[in-house]
This record gives structure tokens, C-alpha cells and sequence, in this order.
């Protein structure tokens, strides 16, 4: 079942310009992903924060998770156009992910 | 190392055929991961494997669907019979031990006439 909900659903932004989307969930969690999907591809790993992290970055990702919200964010600072994609954030009980519907970003030059 | 490998890439069938899709997961991985997505219902679990054992099915969607892992370089999604609302696209993903990071393969697009 769809656990987590990304907002928002599109996202359109200029090259240079900083992206923000965010992702809720709905129970407990071991950890949180966030993967891209570029257009007729497979999923891509961006990045995992544990449920003790507040906080983490690779990059130009920055992530942060608020586990009392049951909320996560994924900053994409100084984007370029290839950062066009869908963005998906995965929540984690046990083994299995659970995927939101994604935003879409596009990033225009 | 090639990814994890899908085939077929696109498939086209008619309603009522049967339709199998194969996998072949990264070598050294364990844990095997069959999705399904369409516009609607986004990415959605249909069964997963762990050292060639299926651990949850509980997202296969009905008995026309069906998965196999008799190896631990090989799997198969198979749907007898196919009907229209059948049509996704459906993707493979393999993980090491111990790690919850997923690698997907490209995904077999089908349509289900």
C-alpha cells in the first residue's frame, strides 16, 4: 500500500534555482529513502536517513527527516536541467518499501 | 556489473494470454523485489524474495499472478490469464544482505490489449 505522499505533486523551476519537495508517512519507520526516476527508467537510490538522523546530505541533496511529524524533506540546492525527474521518498518497516506517487520536477535552462 | 537485468523490455499481448517477465538480480544479492506501477496506483509491492524464498506475496494482486525465484540469479513474474487493466509497467529490484538500498532494473512496459 501507498504509505508515503509527496507534495507537491509538480514542481517547475529554473536552472540555479533551489527544489524542495516533501513526503509524509504514516507509521513507524526504520529509516526513509529518496530515490529519482528518470523518464522510462528505473528507479535510482539518492539518499537514506535513519530514524535517528535529522539530517543528512550527499552532495547537492540535502535531506531531513522529523520523525514526530512523521515528515521528510528533499533539498536540491543549484539545479540543473539532467535534474529533471520524478522523486520518489520510500519509507522502510521491516523490509519492505513503501513509495509515495512522486514529484515531478523539471528544471528548465 | 550490467544492473539488474529485465526482460522483456516492452511487451505487447492480447487479453486472456499469458505473459511472463524475468529478472536477473544483481550477483551477491539476496533479496529480490517485484513492483508494479501505473498513473494511478504509483509503485505498489507485489512479492518479495530472500534467498530464493518468497517472503510476502501479499501484494500479488490475484491468483493470475504468479512469481518464481528458483535460482539466485534468476525470477519470474508470470500473468495467465492477462487482461487489459494488467498494463503497467512492472520492475525488478535486488538488495545486498543487510542493506535496505535497492537496485531497480529498467522495468518491462506491458499492454494488455
Amino acid at each position: 500500500s501507498q504509505q508515503g505522499e509527496e507534495d507537491p505533486q509538480a514542481l517547475s523551476i529554473q536552472e540555479g534555482e533551489n527544489a524542495t519537495m516533501n513526503c509524509s508517512y504514516k507509521t513507524s519507520i526504520n529509516n526513509l529513502q529518496w530515490y529519482r526516476q528518470n523518464s522510462g527508467r528505473g528507479l535510482v537510490h539518492l539518499i537514506l536517513i535513519r530514524s535517528n538522523e535529522r539530517e543528512k546530505h550527499s552532495g547537492r541533496l540535502r535531506v531531513t527527516l522529523d520523525t514526530s511529524k512523521k515528515s521528510s524533506s528533499l533539498l536540491i540546492t543549484a539545479s540543473r536541467a539532467a535534474d529533471t525527474a520524478s522523486y520518489f521518498c520510500a519509507s522502510i518497516s521491516g523490509y519492505a518499501l513503501n513509495f509515495g506517487k512522486g514529484t515531478s520536477l523539471l528544471v528548465t535552462p | 556489473d550490467a544492473g539488474v537485468i529485465q526482460s522483456p523490455r516492452h511487451e505487447v499481448t492480447e487479453m486472456g494470454q499469458e505473459v511472463t517477465l524475468r529478472c536477473k538480480p544483481i550477483s551477491g544479492h539476496n533479496s529480490l523485489f517485484w513492483y508494479r506501477q501505473t498513473m494511478m496506483r504509483g509503485l505498489e509491492l507485489l512479492i518479495y524474495f530472500n534467498n530464493n524464498v518468497p517472503i510476502d506475496d501479499s501484494g500479488m494482486p490475484e491468483d493470475r499472478f504468479s512469481a518464481k525465484m528458483p535460482n539466485a540469479s534468476f525470477s519470474t513474474l508470470k500473468i495467465q490469464p492477462s487482461e487489459p487493466r494488467d498494463s503497467a509497467v512492472y520492475f525488478c529490484a535486488s538488495s545486498l544482505p543487510g542493506s535496505y538500498e535497492q537496485y531497480f532494473g529498467p522495468g518491462t512496459r506491458l499492454t494488455v490489449t
